[in-house]
């Protein structure tokens, strides 16, 4: 049962466009939601972060929205760019933040 | 520097074989977890500790053993009754409950023969 789902395994940009990357979310009890990225072979490293009290987010490029009514919540970049290409993770933790359930990723290719 | 090791980064087994996974940090962080990456699936916890000489199960963790005798170091075994070893296994640390601090390693490849 995947409670994060990132539907689109895949996404290509144009080089200054902007980047929008989807999750949705099945369990009500997550309450703080983050995205991560990943370069071929190496870990992840966290990217941005929301509380559910909050909608919307912004670091630099960088801007996380929250739905909670429709459980979604989407990564925008802007503008993208060409090292922005990797594998993103949404992630979701509930009360008590013992641990986060990840989503099944999206790859991002910003072409030049 | 600080950060998180996980050796070897690719490792090759016989099937019915155990095989332990090295995680070491020294970012004086007090949880540890495991994670197992396959294609098309999002990272599943297999394991994880917030203190020393205690650890919890994750979604996966069947087939799999752990222990935590150092706050640094928390060895993943991938033991013989895990039906599909194959895989990419990750390590992270934090301080506890923190996740946008979540340090992960570089990653081991397990190739089960």
């Amino acid at each position: 049962d995947q409670q994060v789902k990132q539907n689109s395994p895949s996404l290509s940009v144009q080089e200054g466009r902007i980047s929008i990357l989807n999750c949705d979310y099945t369990n009500s009890m997550f309450d703080y939601f983050l995205w991560y990225k990943k370069y071929p072979a190496e870990g992840p490293t966290f990217l941005i972060s929301i509380s559910s009290i909050k909608d919307k987010n912004e670091d630099g490029r960088f801007t996380v929205f929250l739905n909670k009514s429709a459980k979604h919540l989407s990564l925008h970049i802007v503008p993208s760019q060409p090292g922005d290409s990797a594998v993103y993770f949404c992630a979701a933790i509930s009360g008590g933040y013992q641990k986060v359930t990840f989503g099944t990723g999206t790859k991002l290719q910003v072409i030049p | 520097d600080g950060g998180i090791t996980q050796s070897p980064k690719y490792l090759f087994r016989k099937e019915g074989q155990n095989v332990t996974l090295s995680c070491e940090q020294n970012l004086n962080h007090d949880a540890m977890y495991w994670y197992r990456q396959d294609p098309g699936q999002g990272l599943r916890l297999i394991y994880y500790s917030q203190i020393v000489n205690d650890f919890q199960k994750g979604d996966i963790a069947e087939g799999y053993s752990v222990s935590r005798e150092k706050k640094e170091s928390f060895p993943l075994t991938v033991t013989s009754a895990q039906k599909n070893p194959t895989a990419f296994y990750l390590c992270a640390s934090s301080p506890v409950r923190q996740f946008d601090e979540q340090f992960f390693g570089p990653g081991t490849r397990l190739t089960v023969l």
